[in-house]
């Protein structure tokens, strides 16, 4: 069963705009996943946060984790087209991937 | 290097026939796990290979599903007697342990369709 969800589901953007998603989850985590999925290159890691981290960059993205709140953050910066793409968090429990359904971002030139 | 590789990319097959489907892992990775995705859904974990350990076949979603592993390498998951609701695209990733705190690498994937 699918344990994250993702908001909002879906998000249009135009290109140099920031998009924003969210993830919630419901049990304790050992980390915390980011996947991408597009049609071109299939599901690719994006970004792992441990569950004593609060924020970590790689290049244009920021993801942030609320272990409190049992929530997680990711920020794309200055979104080009090829970022249009579906993106899913996945709570890791000790190495099995729990995913959630998505946000599918649409990024327009 | 090689990546994770699956086959076959498509199956097409009739209600109540089986179907194997294979996985190939990154070479060094101890750890395999299978998912299934359905059309605009997330991925549904469906069991996870761990080294010599025991697998974890929770989320098997019923008793026509098993899958195998020989040592670290090759993946076969098995669907006896399918079912329309078994068409999803089938999901396969290795990471270089299963303890958690490793990335997974996702295969292609297969995208079975039952008629």
């Amino acid at each position: 069963s699918q344990q994250g969800e993702e908001d909002p589901q879906a998000l249009s953007i135009q290109e140099g705009e920031n998009a924003t998603m969210n993830c919630s989850y419901k049990t304790s985590i050992n980390n915390l996943q980011w996947y991408r999925q597009n049609s071109g290159r299939g599901l690719v890691h994006l970004i792992l946060i441990r569950s004593n981290e609060r924020e970590k960059h790689s290049g244009r993205l920021r993801v942030t984790l609320d272990t409190s709140k049992k929530s997680s953050s990711l920020l794309i910066t200055a979104s080009r087209a090829a970022d249009t793409a579906s993106y899913f968090c996945a709570e890791d429990s000790w190495g099995k991937l729990q995913f959630g359904a998505g946000t599918q971002v649409v990024v327009t030139p | 290097g090689a990546g994770v590789s699956q086959s076959p990319s498509n199956k097409v097959t009739e209600k109540g026939k089986d179907v194997e489907l294979r996985c190939d892992p990154i070479s060094g990775h101890t750890a395999l796990y299978w998912y299934r995705q359905r059309l605009g859904q997330g991925l549904e974990f469906l069991i996870y290979f761990q080294g010599n350990s025991a697998p974890d076949k929770s989320g098997l979603p019923s008793d026509r599903f098993s899958a195998e592993r020989t040592g670290e390498s090759v993946s076969t998951l098995t669907i006896q007697r399918t079912q329309q609701e078994d068409s999803a695209v089938y999901l396969c990733a290795s990471s270089l342990e299963g303890t958690g705190n490793y990335e997974q690498y996702f295969g292609p994937g297969t995208r079975l369709t039952v008629t």
